[in-house]
């Protein structure tokens, strides 16, 4: 019954290498989310999308980029990894246009990146 | 900047007790309001959503919303250690917007 699938439950990576989180969700929704989640920071939005090849930053978006070719799949890329994008990365998507007031988020398990 | 304000715990109550958790939001045009809860290890789930002033109640849980004072919380009624995880408050703006998250409270029910 898992409606939003995050690849990798656990990376470890290289400072400098490119990473590459893959999220993929079967409830045909028309948006997808990225955040990263650090204790004391909460979760903050890296980026986002509101339908296919369409991308939008969020908070923090600097040091990432995202691929969006299919409407159930959602790419998250850090082009050379770095220690402080060591984090708990959480892939979330929801129906409804972007002005929607409803917008529930249904999260991915996460995946717990370390760059060493 | 819009910022969503919570008590980061650990709340403490015992088991059968009412828990109070509360939410304060910077943005007057918030509309939508949300309460996830997330399992130390898991990702949030949904657990109450509210759109209007007032009260709405779903089981054991009870949602506040009182746009003047800027103000959302959630009420666990009868509180079960299987309640003891992070809740997230979530407001979200009318329009082109995303959700904004606060930091959660960590509720701990004790036996």
């Amino acid at each position: 019954d898992v409606k939003v699938t995050q690849s990798s439950r656990y990376l470890v990576k290289r400072t400098g290498e490119k990473v590459f989180l893959e999220c993929v969700q079967d409830m045909d929704h028309e948006n997808m989310f990225w955040y990263r989640q650090d204790p004391g920071l909460g979760l903050r939005l890296i980026y986002f999308s509101y339908d296919v090849k369409m991308k939008e930053k969020g908070d923090i978006p600097e040091g990432y980029s995202v691929s969006r070719e299919k409407k159930e799949r959602f790419s998250l890329i850090l082009e050379s990894a770095s220690t402080n994008q060591t984090s708990m990365y959480l892939c979330a998507s929801s129906s409804g246009g972007p002005n929607s007031g409803a917008n529930v988020l249904t999260f991915g398990a996460g995946s717990r990146l370390t760059v060493l | 900047q819009k910022e969503v304000e919570q008590n980061s715990g650990p709340l403490s109550v015992p088991e059968g007790a009412i828990a109070s958790l509360n939410c304060t939001y910077s943005d007057r045009v918030s509309q939508s309001f949300f309460w996830y809860r997330q399992y130390s290890g898991k990702s949030p789930e949904l657990i109450m959503s509210i759109y209007s002033n007032g009260d709405k109640e779903d089981g054991r849980f009870t949602a506040q919303l009182n746009k003047a004072s800027q103000y959302v919380s959630l009420l666990i009624r009868d509180s079960q250690p299987s309640d003891s995880a992070t809740y997230l408050c979530a407001v979200k703006r009318g329009g082109y917007s995303t959700l904004t998250f606060g930091k959660g409270t960590m509720l701990l029910v004790s036996p």
